[in-house]
C-alpha cells in the first residue's frame, strides 16, 4: 500500500529565506508524486508533479521539487519564501493508470509554515 | 468555466440524521473524486468516479457512506445516521483521465464543513 510521510508538522522560516518541506513515500512501483498547498480559508491547489524524467522538478510560484528514489523522497524547496506562502503544504503519492486504484491520492499530514518578517 | 461547486458550503446537523453533500466538477472532466479532511486524520481518500462507474470505493469509512454520480456529472455523497465523528470538511476534485503522460492535476473545490451535533 502507498503511504506518505512528511516529518515536519510545523516549520517556521523568516521572509527571504529559503524553505525545505520533507517528504518520504512508500510505494511498489514507480509513484506519481505531487506538491499542494492549501492557504487558509483556500482550496487546495496544486503546486507541481512527477511521474517520470527529469528528477528536479519546477511548479508554479517558485517552487521546485526533487524526487529521489534512493531515499524515496521528494522535497519541496523554495529559494526565497515570501509572507504570501505561508500556509499549510501536503505531499501526496498516487498509483498508475490504468490501475485500479489510479485515483487515489494518499496525502501526508502536511506541514505548516509560517513564515515571520 | 467555472472551477469545482459544493454545494452547501456549510452543513450542521443533528447525530443520526442523513445528510447529502453535492458537488459539480469543471464541465468535461470525466474522473471525480471525493475526499474527506479532518484534524484527527488529516486528508482521506474516500472514493473516485471513472465516468459513473466507481472502481476504487475503499476509502469509504462504513457503510453508512455512499457516493453516486449520474451523466458523468454532478455527484452526490450520503451519510446516512451521521455520527459526530463524521464531522470534516468534505472535499471534492475533478481531473479529465490521466490516459497518457502521466498524472492529471486533481482540481479541488471550496468543500462542505459539516457538523454533526
Amino acid at each position: 500500500a502507498q503511504s506518505v510521510t512528511q516529518p515536519d508538522i510545523h516549520i517556521t522560516v523568516s521572509e527571504g529565506a529559503s524553505l525545505e518541506l520533507r517528504c518520504n513515500y512508500s510505494y511498489g512501483a514507480t509513484p506519481y508524486l505531487f506538491w499542494y498547498v492549501q492557504s487558509p480559508g483556500q482550496g487546495l491547489q496544486l503546486l507541481l508533479k512527477y511521474f517520470s524524467g527529469d528528477t528536479l522538478v519546477q511548479g508554479i510560484k517558485g517552487f521546485e521539487a526533487e524526487f529521489k528514489r534512493s531515499q524515496s523522497s521528494f522535497n519541496l524547496r523554495k529559494p526565497s519564501v515570501h509572507w504570501s506562502d505561508a500556509a499549510e503544504y501536503f505531499c501526496a503519492v498516487g498509483a498508475k493508470y490504468p490501475t485500479d486504484s489510479w485515483g487515489k491520492l494518499q496525502f501526508g499530514a502536511g506541514t505548516q509554515v509560517v513564515v515571520t518578517p | 468555466g467555472a472551477g469545482v461547486s459544493q454545494s452547501p458550503s456549510n452543513k450542521v446537523t443533528e447525530k443520526g440524521k442523513d445528510v447529502e453533500l453535492r458537488c459539480d466538477p469543471i464541465s468535461g472532466h470525466t474522473a471525480l473524486y471525493w475526499y474527506r479532511q479532518s484534524l484527527g486524520q488529516g486528508l482521506e481518500f474516500l472514493i473516485y468516479f471513472q465516468g459513473n462507474s466507481a472502481p476504487d470505493k475503499s476509502g469509504l469509512p462504513s457503510d453508512r457512506f455512499s457516493a453516486e454520480r449520474t451523466g458523468g456529472s454532478v455527484s452526490t455523497l450520503t451519510i446516512q445516521r451521521t455520527q459526530q465523528e463524521d464531522s470534516a470538511v468534505y472535499l471534492c476534485a475533478s481531473s479529465s483521465l490521466p490516459l497518457a503522460g502521466g498524472p492529471k492535476e486533481q482540481f479541488f473545490g471550496p468543500g462542505t464543513r459539516l457538523t454533526v451535533l
